[in-house]
């Protein structure tokens, strides 16, 4: 079976600074998906990125990169120019590939709990 | 907007009481998703349907049953309630062919009193 860890339950950086959250995962699988989802007070649950673990080359979104080590199964995200509304709960997630209509869940991390400061 | 729609958003109901919580996904998505989210428990998996049919289960009680209708909206049906299943209800869908990422709805707050 599959799993998620996240090792960091809080974490605090300054506005305009840079933060790495960490994730590791536990699997056998050779292909699968990796996530980076956002909960902030709201609580709706955001997609940040997302990493297809056949490619090598690390996703990025705007401030949001990660650095996906495959041997390792590690999975990290970094936020660069940190900004107020980036405070939120981050969960790593992992998925197995899946077709038509096969299963296709999300297995979540505990979460780290982000809070920028002004 | 994910384009998910949950309701209610909120409910407070009593132990013992039955509730049904609804989902519509985006369009054109025919998988529906479960979570269940809890300080405890952080978010699990409840089940997944798709295209009207139960595809994966994960940790749901016995107590709780969903189903998709043909229109393809969910329900979950939650029965003799206890405190412990005061938590957020999460539905997601996706398209579920490839890799599609799934999309969520802003949860129903349940609080058992």
């Amino acid at each position: 079976a599959q799993t998620v860890t996240q090792s960091q339950p809080e974490m605090s950086v300054q506005e305009a600074e840079t933060v790495t959250l960490s994730c590791t995962y536990d699997t056998s699988e050779n292909n699968y998906y990796l996530f980076w989802y956002k909960q902030p007070p709201s609580r709706q649950m955001i997609l940040v990125i997302r990493q297809e673990a056949y490619k090598q080359q690390n996703a990025t979104e705007n401030r949001f990169s990660v650095n996906f080590q495959k041997a390792a199964k590690s999975f990290s995200l970094k936020i660069s120019d940190s900004q107020l509304g980036d405070t939120a709960m981050y969960f790593c997630a992992f998925m197995k590939p899946h077709y038509g209509g096969s299963q296709g869940n999300l297995i979540f991390g505990k979460g780290t709990k982000l809070s920028v400061k002004p | 907007d994910s384009g998910v729609t949950q309701t209610p958003k909120h409910l407070i109901t009593a132990t013992g009481q039955r509730v049904t919580l609804r989902c519509s996904p985006r369009s054109g998505d025919l998988s529906v998703y479960w979570y269940q989210q809890s300080l405890d428990q952080g978010l699990q998996f409840l089940i997944q349907y798709y295209n009207g049919e139960e595809r994966a289960k994960g940790n749901i009680l016995e107590r709780f049953s969903a189903q998709q209708f043909p229109d393809l909206h969910s329900e979950l049906n939650l029965s003799s309630l206890e405190l412990g299943d005061s938590a957020l209800y999460f539905c997601a869908s996706s398209v579920a062919v490839g890799s599609g990422e799934l999309f969520f709805g802003e949860g129903s707050r349940l609080t058992v009193l």
